[in-house]
C-alpha cells in the first residue's frame, strides 16, 4: 500500500521569507510518480509538478523548487520569496500504476499561509 | 481547451435524501478519476473509469454510492440515501489514456456537499 505523509499541517509565513513544504511517501514499487498539487481557497486543484521514480534531479520553475531524495523518500517543495498569493493548501501525492489504473494517493495537504 | 467541470458547485441536502454529482472531462481524455476529500483530511481515491469502464472501484465507501460513465463521456455520481458522514468535496479529474503512471490528473473545481 501507498502512504504519503504531510507533517506539517500549516504553516503561517512573512512575504519574502522562504518556505519548504515536506513531503515523505511510502511505496514498495520501483517505479512511481511523485505530484504536487496546489488549492487556492476557490477549490481547484492545480497541477503544479509531477516527477518519476528515476529522476532524482532537483527542479527550479520560477520561485518554485522541488528536492527530491529517494534515500529519505522525500519530495520537498520550497517556495522562495514567497507571496500572499501563495497562500492556499498544498498537497503531495504519489502515483504507482497497478494495472487497473493511476489513483493517486495524497497526503493531508499542508495550509501555507503567507501574511504581509 | 475547456477544463473539467463538475456540477453543482455546492449541495445540501438532508439525510436520507438523494444526490447526484456530475462530472465532464476535458474532450478526449478516457480516464476519469473521483476522489473525495472529508473534513480536513486527505483527498481519497473512490473510483477510476476508462470510457465508459469501471476499472478501478476499490475506493468506493458503500452500496449508497453509484457512479456510471455512459457512453465514455460525462460521469455521475449518485449517493442515496446519503448520510451525515458523506459530506465532504467531491472532485472529478480527468486523463488522457496513457500506459504506466505518468498519468497527468487534471481536475475538477469540486463539488462540495454538505448532508444535515
Amino acid at each position: 500500500a501507498q502512504k504519503v505523509t504531510q507533517a506539517q499541517t500549516e504553516i503561517s509565513v512573512v512575504e519574502k521569507e522562504d518556505v519548504t513544504l515536506d513531503c515523505v511517501y511510502e511505496t514498495r514499487d520501483t517505479t512511481y510518480y511523485l505530484f504536487w498539487y496546489k488549492q487556492p481557497p476557490s477549490g481547484e486543484l492545480v497541477f503544479l509538478i509531477r516527477r518519476n521514480s528515476f529522476d532524482e534531479q532537483n527542479e527550479i520553475s520560477g520561485r518554485y523548487s522541488w528536492n527530491f531524495q529517494k534515500s529519505t523518500s522525500s519530495f520537498n517543495f520550497t517556495i522562495t520569496a514567497s507571496q500572499v498569493v501563495d497562500s492556499a493548501v498544498y498537497f503531495c501525492a504519489l502515483s504507482v500504476f497497478t494495472g487497473g489504473g493511476n489513483k493517486l494517493t495524497f497526503g493531508t495537504g499542508t495550509q501555507l499561509k503567507v501574511e504581509l | 481547451e475547456a477544463g473539467v467541470t463538475q456540477f453543482p458547485s455546492h449541495s445540501v441536502i438532508e439525510k436520507g435524501q438523494t444526490v447526484t454529482l456530475r462530472c465532464d472531462p476535458i474532450s478526449g481524455h478516457d480516464n476519469l478519476y473521483w476522489y473525495r476529500r472529508v473534513m480536513g483530511k486527505e483527498i481519497k481515491f473512490l473510483l477510476h473509469f476508462v470510457k465508459e469502464s469501471k476499472q478501478d472501484e476499490s475506493g468506493m465507501p458503500n452500496n449508497r454510492f453509484l457512479a456510471e460513465r455512459t457512453g465514455g463521456t460525462y460521469s455521475t455520481l449518485k449517493v442515496q440515501p446519503a448520510e451525515l458522514e458523506d459530506s465532504g468535496v467531491y472532485f472529478c479529474a480527468s486523463s488522457r489514456r496513457t500506459s504506466g503512471s505518468k498519468d497527468e490528473q487534471y481536475f475538477g473545481p469540486g463539488t462540495r456537499l454538505t448532508v444535515t
